[in-house]
């Protein structure tokens, strides 16, 4: 079977750094993407982890243990506009499952 | 980068009537298209994934002679919701999977369509 598993929801103060945790049990794996969706809009990609370690792309980073099944999703300097849900995606090993977690929804506080 | 559109953006439809969704890679071919679906408050379900030339898959619980899915070119795939009724009403959302093989933006959201059933 497959679990992903967010919190539903985070609070955070504008500037202020944030984590959102993503843990996953898939039968396979290969990769795993982080996405960020405004309400009644499509999600946008973030960040992609295949390997163990941070990738960091301007505010975002992602992290990613394969041991452990776990990622996270750091955004700094928060801003406004930041409010969004992020969704945690583990694609399956054949490329074509591509499974979400329930998403975390951001409320950027001023 | 990549570009999926989808068309209509929304669509209010009577209950017991047929609606289509288009999914469209503009710059793109993808051999694989993937429709989900949101509900409010919700993470995206994978329906099914569109293979071009052949028979979608469907995921466990979706029922193919409702959502009919056809794939008839790399760039085009749609979404027919029949005999649509109020709890089909949801934000439809197809994505495209890159032909050429780039892993990392291996799949390309379109806008979403926001189907109304009344």
């Amino acid at each position: 079977g497959q679990n992903i598993d967010q919190p539903t929801e985070m609070t955070a103060t504008e500037g202020a750094i944030v984590q959102i945790n993503c843990t996953y049990q898939t039968s396979g794996f290969n990769g795993l993407f982080w996405y960020q969706q405004h309400a009644g809009e499509a999600p946008t990609f973030l960040s992609y982890n295949v390997l163990d370690g941070l990738e960091e792309k301007g505010r975002f980073s992602s992290f990613l243990s394969r041991s452990k099944g776990y990622s996270y999703l750091l955004l700094k300097e928060l801003q406004m506009k930041d409010s969004a849900s992020y969704l945690c995606a583990v694609r399956g090993v054949y490329g074509q499952n591509f499974v979400f977690g329930p998403g975390t929804r951001l409320s950027v506080l001023p | 980068g990549a570009v999926v559109s989808q068309h209509p953006s929304r669509v209010i439809c009577k209950s017991g009537t047929s609606v289509k969704i288009e999914c469209r890679s503009l710059d793109f071919q993808a051999t694989t298209m993937f429709w989900y679906r949101q509900f409010p408050k919700q993470s995206l379900m994978l329906m099914a994934t569109s293979n071009e030339g052949s028979k979608a898959t469907y995921e466990q619980g979706v029922e193919k002679d409702k959502f009919l899915i056809n794939h008839a070119s790399l760039t085009l795939s749609t979404l027919t919701v029949t005999s649509a009724h109020p709890e089909d009403s949801s934000f439809y959302i197809c994505s495209a999977r890159d032909s050429s093989g780039r892993v990392q933006y291996e799949q390309y959201f379109g806008p979403g369509t926001r189907l109304t059933v009344t």
